[in-house]
């Protein structure tokens, strides 16, 4: 099955700090691919879906500027947490969209990221 | 805005009985797809099983099978002869047509005993 990476894994920051995670689709390519957080026991929250090529649209109440998304190639999709906070901390997924599939969205494993 | 409810935080099953799982959910669209994903402690997500609105013939895979009752709008799924390693979170999803994001349950932590 197609195979979506994350990286990092695990990341740890201070307050004040920004830090990058990126999501990869490595075997097709994805026009589509979505940001989701997830807080221990608890559901995934779409935060933007991030389109190739152009801005990504973020849910009501996700703040664009803190959570900036890049989706600069077919392949590759960053979401930069900008100025974190420790409530910023938190497990984030993306997952990617493979072309014509209009519902069968691959995730990757996550990445849990902890501010201090 | 579409909601997807599962109003069993936990459950549990003896191994090799079966357990059935609940999902509701509110759309007012005709077309869409439904999903049932697992979250072991790995945190990485699978796809158990997927139904399409439009097919009436209820989505079986191996020992996961789904009741899809869509003028209720339900979406239950059964796991026959549960395995320690069925041991997860089991979210059920909505997806929205032609937009591919998906709308997901709080989730139920399933319990497998030995």
């Amino acid at each position: 099955g197609a195979v979506v990476s994350q990286h990092p894994s695990r990341v740890i920051c201070k307050s004040g700090t920004s830090v990058k995670i990126e999501c990869r689709s490595l075997d097709f390519q994805a026009t589509t691919m979505f940001w989701y957080r997830q807080f221990p026991k608890k559901s995934l929250m779409l935060m933007a879906t991030s389109n190739e090529g152009s801005k990504a649209t973020y849910e009501q109440g996700v703040e664009k500027d803190k959570f900036l998304i890049n989706h600069a190639s077919l392949t590759l999709s960053t979401l930069t947490v900008t100025s974190a906070h420790p409530e910023d901390s938190s497990f984030y997924i993306c997952s990617a969209l493979p072309p014509g599939k209009r519902y069968e969205q691959y995730f990757g494993p996550g990445t849990r990221l902890t501010v201090t | 805005a579409q909601t997807v409810t599962q109003s069993q935080p936990e459950m549990s099953v003896q191994e090799a009985e079966t357990v059935t799982l609940s999902c509701t959910y509110d759309t007012s669209e005709s077309d869409y797809y439904l999903f049932w994903y697992k979250q072991p402690p790995s945190r990485q997500m699978i796809l158990v099983i997927r139904q399409e609105a439009y097919k009436q013939q209820n989505a079986t895979e191996n020992r996961f099978s789904v009741n899809f009752q869509k003028a209720a709008k339900s979406f239950s799924l059964k796991i026959s002869d549960s395995q320690l390693g069925d041991a997860a979170m089991y979210f059920c999803a909505y997806n929205e047509p032609n937009a591919g994001k998906s709308t997901f349950g709080d989730g139920t932590t399933l319990t497998v005993k030995p």
